[in-house]
């Protein structure tokens, strides 16, 4: 059975650094890996999505990557800004079209 | 605007009752899914479905059903099966396939009183 974690489940870090968020997953047979933005008592914001034959994935500040066979992924956020704040949460697509989720990554962003 | 809209966003049950999460998408999505989100952790998979007239458990689908009479809705019901139903519930959609991307909506909390 598909298992993912999240490194660390929480990050407080200082306006303007750089940072990587961390996604591995047991599992390498994937179809896509997606990352999404949760801010509180919110649903999710889709932020990117990596198919299984892609290393990248680029938006903005935002840029993802996938290395499939050994089973991780990470988010990297250029310049943090308070606005960044918020849960962080990496899901795999496997077979039968299921989305299996990691814990997330708490992240604040202080001024 | 096209999106998935979930109502209500606050809900409240009494012991032993039955309630039901609405979900509706105008996306034309044929897969939708329900997840249930508790505090601190990730989502897990209740039930879903990826044509109209069927569906499948997920993960933690006890103490809950659904129905997919149309291809823009797919409700879920809490039962008072459900023994620890304070959660916050997420519906999403997409497109049936292997690289497809998933939307969700704004999510319920469900507190149990």
């Amino acid at each position: 059975k598909q298992e993912v974690t999240q490194i660390p489940a929480a990050l407080s870090v200082p306006e303007g650094e750089n940072l990587v968020l961390n996604c591995s997953f047991t599992d390498s047979a994937i179809y896509n890996l997606q990352w999404f933005r949760q801010d509180p008592g919110k649903g999710l914001t889709s932020l990117l999505l990596i198919q299984s034959s892609q290393r990248e994935q680029t938006s903005g500040r935002l840029n993802a990557s996938l290395d499939k066979s050994s089973g991780r992924s990470t988010l990297y956020i250029a310049a943090s800004q308070p606005g960044d704040s918020a849960t962080y949460l990496c899901a795999v697509k496997g077979a039968g079209n299921m989305l299996t989720f990691g814990g997330g990554t708490r992240l604040m962003v202080k001024p | 605007d096209g999106g998935i809209t979930q109502s209500p966003k606050y809900l409240f049950r009494k012991e032993g009752q039955n309630v039901t999460l609405s979900c509706e998408q105008n996306l034309n999505h044929d897969a939708m899914y329900w997840y249930r989100q508790d505090p601190g952790q990730g989502l897990r998979l209740i039930y879903y479905s990826q044509i109209v007239n069927d569906f499948q458990k997920g993960d933690i689908a006890e103490g809950y059903s659904v129905s997919r009479e149309k291809k823009e809705s797919f409700p879920l019901t809490v039962t008072s099966a459900q023994k620890n139903p304070t959660a916050f519930y997420l519906c999403a959609s997409s497109i049936v396939g292997a690289g497809t991307e998933a939307f969700f909506g704004q999510g319920t909390r469900l507190t149990v009183v």
